[in-house]
Order: C-alpha cells, then sequence, then structure tokens
C-alpha cells in the first residue's frame, strides 16, 4: 500500500496566476501520476512522472500549461500554470507501488479559479 | 485503447435494500478490472479487482462484483446498503500489458449513490 498526502487541500486562486501542488508519498515509487477530475466529471490523466526524466503527457495537456517535477522517488509536483475558470478542478496524485496495477490516491488538490 | 462505460450517473436507494452498479468495457483482451469509491472530499478508494481466475471478487466493506467476459461487464454488487455507501463509485479499466510501476487506468464517468432512510 501507500500513503500519499497532497498540499494544499483546497485554494482559491485570481485568473492569470500559477499554483503548484505537492504529492509526498510514504514510500519509493518509479512512477507517479497526476489525474485531473473536473466537476461532475470523470478522472483524467494528465501525465506520468518518471524520476529523473521528462513527464510523460497525454493528449491535450501540455507541459507550458501544467509543469511537473520529480526530484526523487517519493515526491512530484504539479504546476498548473496561467490559471482560468476552466482549470477549476480537483488535482489528484497517484502511485501504483506494485505490479499490480492497484493505484493509491491522495485524497486531492480542489482548485477554484476567479 | 480501453474505454469504461457506467450508464447510470444517479442511483438512489433505500437503506438495507440491495445495490447494483453497472459498468461496461471495452478492451482487446481481458482487461484488468477496478471499482474505487470517493466519498464526499475524500480521495479515491480501491474496493475491489479483476486480474484473473475466479470472475466473481469480493471486496472491502461487503462489496463484490462479477466479471462477465461475454457481456464485457464487471458490475458491483451488494447485498444489503449501509448509510454510509452514499458516495461516487467509479469503474476503471487497465490494460493486461501492464508493466511494473507503469500502469495507467481509464476510469467511467461514474455513478453517485444515494440512500435514502
Amino acid at each position: 500500500s501507500a500513503v500519499i498526502s497532497q498540499k494544499p487541500s483546497r485554494d482559491i486562486c485570481q485568473r492569470g496566476t500559477s499554483l503548484t501542488i505537492q504529492c509526498q508519498v510514504d514510500s519509493q515509487v518509479t512512477m507517479m501520476f497526476w489525474y485531473r477530475q473536473q466537476p461532475g466529471q470523470s478522472l483524467t490523466l494528465i501525465a506520468t512522472a518518471n524520476q529523473g526524466s521528462e513527464a510523460t503527457y497525454e493528449s491535450g495537456f501540455v507541459i507550458d500549461k501544467f509543469p511537473i517535477s520529480r526530484p526523487n522517488l517519493t515526491f512530484s509536483t504539479l504546476t498548473v500554470s496561467n490559471m482560468s475558470p476552466e482549470d477549476s478542478s480537483i488535482y489528484l496524485c497517484s502511485v501504483a507501488p506494485s505490479s499490480t496495477g492497484e493505484l493509491f490516491f491522495g485524497e486531492g488538490s480542489r482548485l477554484t479559479v476567479l | 485503447a480501453q474505454s469504461v462505460t457506467q450508464p447510470d450517473i444517479h442511483i438512489t436507494v433505500s437503506e438495507g435494500a440491495s445495490l447494483e452498479l453497472r459498468c461496461n468495457y471495452s478492451y482487446g483482451a481481458t482487461p484488468y478490472l477496478f471499482w474505487y469509491v470517493q466519498s464526499p472530499g475524500q480521495g479515491l478508494q480501491l474496493l475491489l479487482k479483476y486480474f484473473s481466475g475466479d470472475t466473481l471478487v469480493q471486496g472491502i466493506k461487503g462489496f463484490e462484483a462479477e466479471f462477465k467476459r461475454s457481456q464485457s461487464s464487471f458490475n458491483l454488487r451488494k447485498p444489503s446498503v449501509h448509510w454510509s455507501d452514499a458516495a461516487e463509485y467509479f469503474c476503471a479499466v487497465g490494460a493486461t500489458e501492464i508493466n511494473f510501476g507503469n500502469e495507467k487506468l481509464t476510469f467511467g464517468t461514474g455513478t453517485r449513490l444515494t440512500i435514502i432512510p
């Protein structure tokens, strides 16, 4: 299993600003995943973060908008840049610490952009 | 690419009644299948998973799910719901060419469960 802590748990931001979300895991993991959950929607994978290399982004997501850092095997950050109201979502960090395919999730960071 | 359909957006059941949440998937081979639950203001918690073997899988909190290949379904069931089961439920599918630590899941749109006294 894995325990994941995300900060901030929620924030209200102004249009045009940027916010960095932190994700800390209690064990070393190869890859960390960042998901977005827009209001009333399902989870959409933003990118996969691998330690020591650039993140891999899914279709529709770009590094300039969602830069990701992965400085070590237990930590990652996701920045939401130049925010607009459409970025209002819950952003979730997840990991798969074993080969079973089971994802563990943080409690999410609820972002509201005014 | 895999996909997941949860046809029921919202379901309301009485406390003590039985529950079935539907999930249909699309994938070219036998997939890995998951059910997650998200309580208000919480992250996602795994209820159960299917990888292979017995097609009826048991999970936490008294939930079970049955994999039916012929129907491409993985419906979630509980014989008697409790008020604490009110939450959002997500079905997810993973590719069987999963590599260690490289799992990516595709989620359905979720089913919101309301429990009435």
